[in-house]
């Protein structure tokens, strides 16, 4: 069965570093892309970018290039958003995805990002 | 960047009838649209993709169809377990793949 585990919810502080993960199983883990999705509050999915864990390819969507940094392990099936310094606008629901010929076959619980000082 | 336009943003709908969503590009994705069904407080769920094609386990009272820059998702049949939002992605050109606004499907 294919899961994708992200990690819990998150409470910090504007300024603040943060990365949260999503672990990968049941299929191969590098042979398929991962894309990140954000939700903020009562709103709709805005897609943030991709890697291919197995070659380390990174595409961003324009509106949030430089602003997270995406990453992945794929010795231990997880892949990674971070932030080196969150705003309180940063404060939403993130999602992880496994992509399958671009469509998202397969999604994370989620993991909810609060920043407020 | 290809703009996803969903309408309505709300349609009331009784159960047992037949709902219609809109779906519309800005520029031409040919049939690589995807439809994912989002109830609260859940992650979305992939129900369409290739325009018309149902994923694994969706039930037939859902269809997709439309090419280009049209597409509409049709649920036959709605069920009370069908009152959720609804939102389209194209996924022809990327990055960035796009999606719509999102329609939500209430009880009227």
């Amino acid at each position: 069965e294919v899961q994708l585990v992200q990690s819990g919810e998150e409470v910090k502080k504007p300024g603040e570093s943060l990365k949260i993960s999503c672990k990968g199983s049941g299929y191969s883990f590098s042979t398929y892309w991962i894309a990140w999705v954000r939700q903020m509050p009562g709103k709709g999915l805005e897609w943030m970018g991709i890697i291919y864990p197995g070659g380390s390819d990174i595409r961003y969507s324009p509106s949030f290039q430089g602003q997270v940094t995406i990453s992945a392990d794929k010795s231990i099936s997880t892949a990674y958003l971070q932030w080196s310094s969150l705003k309180a606008s940063d404060t939403a629901m993130y999602y992880c995805a496994r992509v399958f010929l671009g469509y998202d076959d397969y999604w994370g619980q989620g993991t909810l990002v609060t920043v407020s000082s | 960047e290809i703009v996803m336009t969903q309408s309505p943003a709300t349609l009331s709908v009784s159960p047992g009838e037949r709902a219609t969503l809109s779906c519309r590009a800005s520029q031409s994705v040919s049939s690589n649209l995807a439809w994912y069904q989002q109830k609260p407080g859940q992650a979305p769920r992939l129900l369409i993709y290739g325009a018309s094609t149902r994923a694994t386990g969706i039930p037939a009272r859902f269809s997709g169809s439309g090419s280009g820059t049209e597409f509409t998702l049709t649920i036959s049949s709605l069920q009370s377990e069908d009152f959720a939002v609804y939102f389209c992605q194209q996924y022809n050109n990327w990055p960035p793949l796009t999606f719509g606004g999102g329609t939500k499907v209430e009880i009227k």
